[in-house]
């Protein structure tokens, strides 16, 4: 148990769609990442955020869009949907101990677009 | 660019069998480097994590050694149960280069029959 719950576990949606995914993190943990895994794949970083405001982004368009809310809670939002969004969806928080932050992660929310 | 190169799979073992998985990463920085584990149908668990040269990492009788001379961070473990099969995933994170996001590798499957 890692403290990070995702919801929904399973969402099905169709192309052009847009899909909004839920992150609640550790009490505590300021920073929220989150991550695509594809199947068969390792996970692929998307974007950070610290405090509210985004803290880095991996190689992904626009339409992929993130909040942080001050209760820890976190949503991913993607729009206009593609068939290669299907994926496991993967948030992990962490809080600054030092020079290193450890990440834990929620168990994901799987999405198929059609 | 940051990188993270790991072992190919599958992997089968028998009970109690010795287990290494190789991987090796590219950094640009000193990065802290990191072994998760996912169980099926599970999220990502954090399993060791070392965050500079000659550390070891170890728990639940995994350990990995990180070798900066040949950029490595291998796992091993003496004697696999069946309960140990599961995907792992190498990853780093470079937090002196701005980037404290997780760069994974493709993850190796491994069984461990009885």
């Amino acid at each position: 148990e890692t403290g990070v719950t995702q919801s929904p576990t399973h969402l099905i949606k169709t192309r052009g769609q847009q899909v909004t995914l839920r992150c609640s993190s550790q009490s505590g943990h300021n920073t929220v990442s989150w991550y695509q895994q594809a199947l068969g794949q390792g996970p692929q970083f998307i974007f950070q955020y610290y405090r509210e405001e985004e803290n880095g982004r991996g190689n992904f368009p626009p339409r992929f869009s993130g909040l942080q809310f001050p209760n820890y809670s976190s949503e991913l939002n993607v729009n206009a949907l593609e068939l290669d969004d299907s994926a496991l969806y993967l948030c992990a928080s962490s809080a600054p101990t030092g020079s290193e932050e450890t990440q834990y992660f929620g168990p994901g929310t799987r999405l198929l677009v059609l | 660019g940051d990188s993270v190169t790991q072992m190919e799979g599958p992997v089968t073992l028998s009970e109690e069998a010795f287990l290494t998985i190789n991987c090796t990463y590219t950094a640009t920085g000193y990065p802290s480097l990191f072994w998760y584990v996912q169980y099926p149908g599970e999220g990502l668990q954090l399993l060791l994590k070392a965050t500079k040269a000659d550390d070891k990492g170890s728990n639940k009788g995994f350990e990995a050694t990180y070798r900066k001379e040949t950029t490595s961070f291998h796992l091993e473990k003496g004697s696999v149960q069946v309960s140990d099969s599961a995907v792992y995933f190498c990853a780093l994170s470079d937090p002196p280069t701005g980037a404290n996001n997780l760069f994974f590798g493709t993850g190796t499957r491994l069984t461990v029959i009885p």
